[in-house]
């Protein structure tokens, strides 16, 4: 069945320090890949995205993705993160020719300051 | 870019009553809207797959009768819980596919409603 695993579900650490979410899924073929984003109180927003090409993929407030196909990963990275990117980080997958969107559990950052 | 806008944002019922919930692109035109239902601390699971001008594409194990999804037009979905009952309480979330502009938008999401059956 396919599925998509962040490994971590409560990441706590200070500013400055460097965030490494992980993100697995279980499709088979060539997929879509995103990263998203939710503030206390907000809704979803989307961090970064893989379609094609660069697998590494460089998105908003200072997020990169890498994905690697041969460990069906796309792991989320934030060199130096700040208070305010507390928040639930969510993967998503799809198809390339799917409009359906499967998501992982969720991680939950706390960034103390 | 894109805007989906939901509402209500929150919504107390009384169990048995039915509740709509409205989701509309505001600056763009989407045949396929989503809902999903968000359990605290939990994930994003898809509900239905709402299509305009079409019957929803319901997943396995929700209720057709009970979650009910129109599509009426390209720029609206709604999703009505009909005789609600405390289960049924829980955050919903629609989004909406930009179509061509999927590549560089992604998905846009509504900001979601609070639904409280007591």
């Amino acid at each position: 069945a396919q599925s998509v695993s962040q490994h971590n579900h409560h990441v706590i650490l200070s500013e400055a320090a460097s965030l490494e979410l992980g993100c697995n899924y279980s499709y088979g073929g060539t997929v879509n890949l995103f990263w998203y984003v939710q503030y206390p109180g907000q809704h979803l927003q989307l961090l970064l995205k893989y379609f094609s090409g660069d697998p590494l993929v460089k998105g908003i407030k200072g997020f990169e993705a890498e994905f690697i196909k041969s460990k069906f990963s796309f792991n989320l990275r934030k060199p130096s993160v700040q208070w305010s990117d507390t928040a639930e980080y969510f993967c998503a997958v799809k198809h390339y020719y799917d409009y359906k969107l499967s998501f992982g559990a969720g991680t939950t950052v706390t960034v103390r300051a | 870019g894109a805007v989906v806008s939901q509402h209500p944002s929150w919504v107390i019922c009384k169990s048995g009553t039915s509740v709509k919930i409205e989701c509309r692109s505001l600056d763009f035109q989407a045949t396929t809207m989503f809902w999903y239902r968000q359990f605290p601390k939990q994930s994003l699971m898809l509900m239905a797959t709402s299509n305009e001008g079409s019957k929803a594409t319901y997943e396995q194990g929700v209720e057709k009768d009970k979650f009910l999804i129109n599509h009426a037009s390209l720029t609206l979905s709604t999703l009505t819980v009909t005789s609600a009952h405390p289960e049924d309480s829980s955050f919903y979330i629609c989004s909406a596919s930009p179509g061509q502009a999927l590549l560089r938008d992604g998905y846009t999401f509504g900001s979601g409603t609070r639904l409280t059956v007591v």
